[in-house]
């Protein structure tokens, strides 16, 4: 079975802080992928990665960083942590078929909480 | 650009009814389509998906969704509903195009009384 692992279930961090998130699948899947779940807005794209280094924006990439120095590895970094970015985040993986997505495979979530 | 619609945000049901929910989605060309579903405390999973084939398509725990390409529609539905389904239910979409991420709705929270 696919297993993607998040770092931590629940961090609690204060404004202004550098938070690192960690995310690690072990399928060999060339797709990574960070959201966040907040209620009545469903899941939101941060930011994705298609290959080792590379990254794209998705919908809502203002306020984070991310980092792909390892295939299995896909890190979100929050430069200065912010009470708005108190969320669920998730992870997920996905492999790359003929150049199309799959069935994206998720990791338990991250619930942060920015006091 | 694309964007996923769920038509109810909370749907409360009594054990056995049936029940339907909907999803449509604005892209024009061929798409990929994915009902999620996340019990309480518990991970995103997938209940289907529909690539390509016949439009009705059967899941998990005896779920199964029609894609009606003429109404952008991948409405997802159950015959009898129990207490278990309790979840929320996320609709998403992908555009079959390289660098193109999946774009969920904002779910819909089913309710289930025994």
């Amino acid at each position: 079975d696919v297993k993607v692992t998040q770092s931590s279930r629940y961090l609690v961090k204060r404004t202004g802080e550098k938070v690192f998130l960690e995310c690690v699948q072990d399928m060999d899947h060339e797709n990574m992928f960070w959201y966040r779940q907040d209620p009545g807005l469903g899941l939101r794209l941060i930011y994705f990665s298609y290959d080792v280094k590379m990254k794209e924006k998705g919908d809502i990439p203002e306020g984070y960083s991310v980092s792909r120095e390892k295939k299995e590895r896909f890190s979100l970094i929050l430069e200065s942590a912010s009470t708005n970015q108190t969320s669920m985040y998730l992870c997920a993986s996905s492999p790359l078929a003929g150049g199309r997505h799959n069935e994206q495979f998720f990791g338990p979530g991250t619930r942060l909480t920015v006091l | 650009a694309q964007s996923v619609s769920q038509h109810n945000h909370h749907v409360i049901l009594s054990e056995a009814a049936s029940l339907e929910l909907g999803c449509n989605y604005s892209y024009g060309g061929t798409v990929n389509l994915f009902w999620y579903v996340q019990y309480p405390g518990q991970h995103l999973q997938l209940l289907l998906k529909y690539f390509s084939g016949d439009p009705l398509v059967k899941g998990i725990k005896g779920f199964e969704a029609e894609f009606i390409k003429s109404k952008f529609s991948f409405n997802l539905r159950k015959p009898s509903v129990q207490w278990s389904d309790t979840a929320e239910y996320f609709c998403a979409v992908n555009a079959r195009q390289a660098g193109t991420a999946l774009i969920f709705g904002k779910g819909t929270t089913l309710s289930v009384s025994s």
